[in-house]
C-alpha cells in the first residue's frame, strides 16, 4: 500500500518562530489533508489538499502531487500550536476508499 | 452542523466484556470511517462503511471486532471481549462522497483494566 513519511519526527520552537512540516508520499492520491491533534487529542481538520497552495490564516499548505510530497508551513507560531501534525493521504485504489497517516510530526512551541 | 459526534468519550471496561463505540456523522454525510490510535502512534484505519453495507473493513481484527452503519442511526464500532491490547483512542471521520474530505470526530478513548 501506499507510504506516507513525515518529517521531522520532533520539532520544538520559540514562540514566535517559522516552521515547514514535510510530508512524502509513495504513489499518485486523491486526497491529501493535514490534521493537527492538539494535546487533548481532539483531531482537528487543517486543509484539504490533493493539490496546489491554501491558506489559512498563520498556516498555509502545499502540495506537488507530481512530486509526491506536501508542505505545511506555520509561521509566527504560538504555544496554542503544539500537539502533532498529521498528514494523511487517500490513494485511487478502487478497492480502497482509506486514509493512511503517516506516523505524525510532534510540534512544541516553548513561550 | 454539530460536527461528527462521538460518544461516549471516555469508555472503561474490565477484561472480557464488550465495547460499544457510536458515531453521528455530520448531516448528509453518508461515508463512515473508523480509525485507531494507539498510544503515541498515528491512527490506522480499521473500517469504511456506508449506509447499511461495509465497504472496506481491511483493517480490523479478524475477531472480536465489528461495525455497523444502519439506516437509521450512528454507526456503531463494537468490541467484544475485550483485552488490555484494545486500550486506545477510536476516531470516527465522515464525508459527503469520495470527492470531498474527512471530518474527524473528538474520539472515543476505551481504556481495558
Amino acid at each position: 500500500g501506499i507510504q506516507v513519511e513525515q518529517s521531522p519526527p520532533d520539532l520544538i520552537l520559540q514562540e514566535g518562530a517559522n516552521s515547514t512540516l514535510r510530508c512524502n508520499f509513495s504513489d499518485s492520491v486523491n486526497n491529501l489533508q493535514w490534521f493537527h491533534q492538539n494535546p487533548w487529542g481532539q483531531l482537528i481538520n487543517l486543509f484539504y489538499i490533493p493539490s496546489g497552495t491554501k491558506q489559512n490564516g498563520r498556516l498555509s499548505a502545499t502540495t506537488v502531487a507530481t512530486e509526491r510530497y506536501s508542505l505545511l508551513y506555520i509561521s509566527s507560531s504560538q504555544t496554542t500550536d503544539s500537539g502533532v501534525y498529521f498528514c494523511a493521504v487517500e490513494s485511487p485504489s478502487r478497492n480502497n476508499n482509506d486514509m493512511r497517516f503517516g506516523a505524525g510530526t510532534r510540534l512544541t512551541v516553548k513561550p | 452542523n454539530a460536527g461528527v459526534m462521538q460518544n461516549p468519550r471516555h469508555l472503561v471496561r474490565r477484561r472480557g466484556q464488550e465495547a460499544r463505540l457510536r458515531c453521528s456523522p455530520m448531516k448528509g454525510h453518508s461515508h463512515v470511517y473508523w480509525y485507531r490510535q494507539l498510544p503515541e502512534e498515528g491512527l490506522k484505519f480499521m473500517v469504511y462503511l456506508q449506509k447499511e453495507n461495509i465497504i472496506d473493513e481491511s483493517g480490523m481484527p479478524k475477531e472480536r471486532f465489528s461495525a455497523e452503519f444502519p439506516k437509521e442511526g450512528p454507526s456503531i464500532l463494537r468490541i467484544q471481549q475485550v483485552v488490555r491490547g484494545d486500550s486506545a483512542a477510536y476516531f470516527c471521520a465522515s464525508s459527503p462522497s469520495l470527492e470531498y474530505g474527512y471530518t474527524f470526530g473528538s474520539g472515543t478513548r476505551l481504556t481495558v483494566v
